[in-house]
């Protein structure tokens, strides 16, 4: 389809194991973000990468959770050693270059993530 | 530190009547503002923006209003239907930057 796709919807784990999440943004989209929202919060933003430049880490949690985006198109959010607390859904969104305009984001559906 | 506050979780009007939804923010520099609305188990979706030149964006029922001084903006939807039940999330950012502030969500019902 034409929209932000993202997977699994939906990934159970146990705790301590690694999961691996997916983003493919919108063709032609050069910004990606992966946001969290865990239960009743808004969103939390995670990383930013846009074109070939470093990405923006800083709202990482902690060095468990890194991402990566190949190839200017899909990406990877990985989280090792997965925690209880870090249950939420995870959103990806894409936009046309953002810093110097203002271009709304489109998001993806997201991945619910579920550590027992 | 909560740059961008809806302070109202949740909200429920009556279909056909307005709906008023409330958004503000402490950052001075913020210059762009947008409303999303999500649906359960989607993700957010645009419905309209605002940048700081302007105090009215209109779109059809929606329509944004921003009061520079009072760091506040709000959306209203006239007339409200029950199809606009949904979480609504306004989010802020500054021109040059590329990070959105995202307040908690105000969980609106439309009642038949």
């Amino acid at each position: 389809g034409a929209g932000v796709s993202q997977s699994p919807s939906n990934k159970v784990t146990e705790k301590g194991k690694d999961v691996e999440l997916r983003c493919d943004p919108i063709s032609g989209h050069t910004a990606l973000y992966w946001y969290r929202q865990s239960l009743g919060q808004g969103l939390e933003f995670l990383i930013y990468f846009q074109g070939n430049s470093a990405p923006d880490k800083s709202g990482l949690p902690s060095d468990r959770f890194s991402a990566e985006r190949t190839g200017g198109s899909v990406s990877t959010l990985t989280i090792q050693r997965t925690q209880q607390e870090d249950s939420a859904v995870y959103l990806c969104a894409s936009s046309l270059v953002a810093r110097f305009s203002s271009q709304p984001q489109h998001f993806g559906d997201g991945t619910r993530l579920s550590i027992l | 530190d909560q740059q961008v506050k809806q302070n109202s979780p949740s909200l429920s009007v009556q279909e056909g009547r307005i709906s008023i939804l409330n958004c503000d923010y402490t950052n001075s520099m913020f210059d762009y503002f947008l409303w999303y609305k999500k649906y359960p188990a989607e993700g957010p979706t645009f419905l309209i923006s605002i940048s700081s030149i302007k105090d009215k964006n209109e779109d059809g029922r929606f329509t944004v209003f921003l009061n520079k001084s009072a760091k506040h903006l709000s959306l209203h939807i006239v007339p409200s239907q029950p199809g606009d039940s949904a979480v609504y999330f306004c989010a802020a950012k500054t021109s040059g930057t590329y990070k959105y502030i995202f307040g908690t969500g105000t969980r609106l019902k439309v009642l038949a």
